[in-house]
């Protein structure tokens, strides 16, 4: 399959400010994209998703952006807290019949600075 | 239980080892999925069980990987003959058939150290 990637390994933001963090897509056949963070010595835990045929989706404090154009996605975070500090990784779903497989890029890592 | 756990958290053998890497899901999640993450890296996905059939394992690396989920519930990947590449953290997550499509709940994970 095709690699999902991320422009930046690492980004740091003063606490209270936005962060912007990017992924690209190689797989232009792609419908689906999930944004996870990972904290040190934990799992992965979901963020939000978006479909291809959407632009942008809001949740809380969090937004991603899909760019099918240039195969890009990016999840900002407002007003970002020392809780945010972590690693983030785009996936994508393969979404084959039932199957949930999902492809991760090699993440970004978040600090958050006081 | 509360989330999804893995046991052993930690585990070190040496090369040549048979090893069992236990997953007990989120109760009433048909869904389970193991992936392994080497260090530095994002998820790798191995295997997908919808309840208790293998519905892909195309992720699966070679045969010395085998996974199985004989009551729908817990699962165990068996790794055999084990090589010092098969070390890193072997994840397991579950997930609600009702819930989003990419929303796994995953564990912390057990990690593997082939000596």
């Amino acid at each position: 399959g095709e690699s999902v990637g991320l422009h930046l390994p690492t980004l740091s933001v003063q606490e209270g400010d936005n962060s912007i963090i990017n992924c690209a897509y190689s797989n232009s056949a792609s419908d689906y994209f999930i944004w996870y963070k990972q904290e040190s010595g934990k799992g992965p835990q979901f963020i939000i998703d978006i479909r291809s045929n959407m632009d942008k989706r809001q949740g809380q404090r969090v937004t991603v952006l899909l760019n099918k154009t240039v195969k890009h996605l990016s999840l900002q975070i407002a007003a970002t807290q020392p809780g945010d500090s972590a690693v983030y990784f785009c996936a994508e779903n393969w979404g084959r019949g039932s199957a949930r497989q999902l492809t991760f890029g090699s993440g970004t890592q978040l600090t958050v600075l006081p | 239980g509360a989330g999804v756990s893995q046991t052993p958290s930690n585990k070190v053998t040496e090369k040549g080892k048979y090893v069992e890497l236990r997953c007990d899901p989120i109760s009433g999640h048909t869904a389970l999925y193991w992936y392994r993450q080497s260090l530095g890296q994002g998820p790798e996905f191995l295997i997908y069980f919808q309840g208790t059939g293998a519905a892909d394992d195309s992720g699966l690396p070679n045969d010395r990987f085998f996974a199985v989920r004989p009551e729908g519930s817990v699962s165990t990947l068996k790794i055999q003959r084990t090589e010092r590449g098969d070390s890193a953290v072997y994840l397991c997550a579950s997930s609600d058939a009702r819930g989003r499509a990419g929303e796994l709940f995953f564990g912390e994970g057990s990690r593997l150290t082939v000596l």
